[in-house]
């Protein structure tokens, strides 16, 4: 099974609102990542949690705010963004980030979309 | 940094054969990973390289040279739900991979 479980699929936000990504995966995976994907663009390297504790952060504005409660779940908490950050949101997850068999699994992606 | 070059665009006829190449200039080098994306869908996980040569997996292969810098995927029979970005993706140093801007393949009958 390598199913990694994102909510909500589709989310609609004004620049003022507070909203959250959620992702979910009970594969046992020690690393946990969030991409963004702009249309026909590959997807761009927002952060990357290893056991739980953030390891990477690719220069992301502070507007995005990542949270890590527990192995299984990743959030990415959203406020005050602009239109130009609508797009499609990745989250991933690998069985250990120092393996070199460490397969990235992603989930079905959130839309977002800033009005 | 990493560099990573992909074709753009590629089309093929049904039933024949289609390589995508990948070349890549990095400063680390963990592994080398092809991905499929269909429009509208998540990246999905197609292979993985990390030694020199050929993996196979039914109709998709995948080769690397490292000292070449240079990987590509094979598909074989192609099927028209074959139509999709293919993702060329290196992983460097401390778990970060890095994805090439993909070949749309287009399959037709």
């Amino acid at each position: 099974d390598t199913e990694v479980t994102q909510t909500p699929k589709h989310l609609v936000m004004g620049m003022t609102n507070k909203k959250s990504l959620k992702c979910e995966q009970h594969m046992g995976h020690r690393a946990m990542y969030w991409y963004k994907q702009k249309a026909k663009k590959p997807p761009e390297l927002m952060f990357v949690y290893s056991y739980e504790k953030l390891s990477i952060n690719e220069s992301v504005p502070s507007r995005f705010s990542p949270e890590c409660p527990n192995s299984s779940l990743l959030n990415l908490h959203l406020h005050a963004l602009q239109p130009e950050d609508s797009a499609l949101y990745l989250c991933a997850s690998s069985q250990d980030p120092s393996s070199r068999r460490a397969t990235i699994y992603f989930g079905e992606g959130s839309w977002l979309t800033v009005v | 940094g990493q560099n990573i070059d992909q074709p753009t665009e590629m089309t093929a006829t049904e039933g024949a054969i289609v390589q995508i190449n990948c070349t890549y200039q990095t400063s680390g080098f963990n592994g080398l990973f092809w991905y499929q994306q269909h429009a509208g869908e998540a990246p999905t996980f197609l292979s993985y390289n990390v030694l020199d040569g050929l993996e196979e997996k039914g109709r998709f292969s995948s080769f690397l040279s490292r000292s070449k810098g240079y990987s590509y995927l094979l598909l074989k029979e192609l099927q028209m739900k074959d139509s999709a970005s293919y993702l060329c993706a290196v992983r460097g140093n401390a778990g970060k991979s890095t994805f090439g801007d993909g070949t749309t393949l287009t399959v037709k009958p």
